[in-house]
């Protein structure tokens, strides 16, 4: 009964491949994110999306592009991947009005 | 644009006070969050200030003055435990979109 999980928890992968990390929430929340933690710890949001838009962060490279088939999953697609893109990726939900959003446990990227 | 500035590292010994402190820079700012991160673990939501004052939630506390554009957390009572990184995180207009700063790591000492 996790609330936001994120599969897989670990994805090693060679530079130029194209890999997805998936996200679930069952919290009936009408927000998800996606945010990247660098090895230096700084949380940045990449998207953000709900069933009526998408908010990007523009500086997100448009090799990255989240998929939603419904409101309870938020899929993140990353091509041509980079080795500057190992990070750990957490998705999030929260529900609009209110102020707290809960995170998956995260998606440990390595790129070699 | 948004920018968040926090200590990068805070060290206190168990059942010590420790206030951690953030200032931000923002447009539309809604109010301001406290999230907490064990190492190898998700970011957990630890409190939320929309109004200038104090907010109290057991040992922890969370303050925001707006005018200054300035808040702070504090924790109380450390325990061991408590070790962990502590960021703060701006609520704006712009959409549901929530910006971190670069996180405090607090150390608890016996």
């Amino acid at each position: 009964d996790t609330a936001v999980s994120q599969t897989p928890k670990y994805l090693v992968t060679q530079m130029g491949n194209d890999k997805s990390i998936k996200c679930e929430q069952n919290l009936g929340h009408d927000t998800m994110y996606w945010y990247k933690q660098d090895s230096k710890k700084f949380l940045k949001i990449m998207f953000s999306y709900n069933n009526k838009e998408l908010i990007i962060n523009e500086t997100v490279p448009n090799r990255f592009s989240p998929k939603s088939p419904d409101k309870a999953h938020l899929n993140l697609h990353i091509n041509s991947l980079e080795l500057g893109d190992s990070a750990v990726y957490f998705c999030a939900s929260s529900l609009t009005g209110r102020t707290e959003a809960f995170f998956g446990q995260g998606t440990r990227l390595t790129v070699v | 644009g948004q920018s968040l500035e926090q200590p990068s590292e805070v060290t206190a010994v168990e059942g010590a006070i420790v206030q951690i402190n953030c200032t931000y820079q923002t447009s539309g700012f809604y109010g301001l969050s406290w999230y907490q991160q064990h190492d190898g673990g998700a970011p957990t939501f630890l409190s939320y200030n929309a109004l200038d004052g104090l907010e109290e939630t057991g040992r922890f506390s969370s303050f925001l003055s707006r005018s200054d554009s300035y808040g702070y957390l504090l924790l109380q009572e450390l325990q061991m435990k408590d070790s962990a990184s502590y960021f703060c995180a701006v609520h704006n207009n712009a959409g549901n979109m929530l910006t971190f700063g670069g996180g405090t790591r607090l150390m608890v000492k016996p």
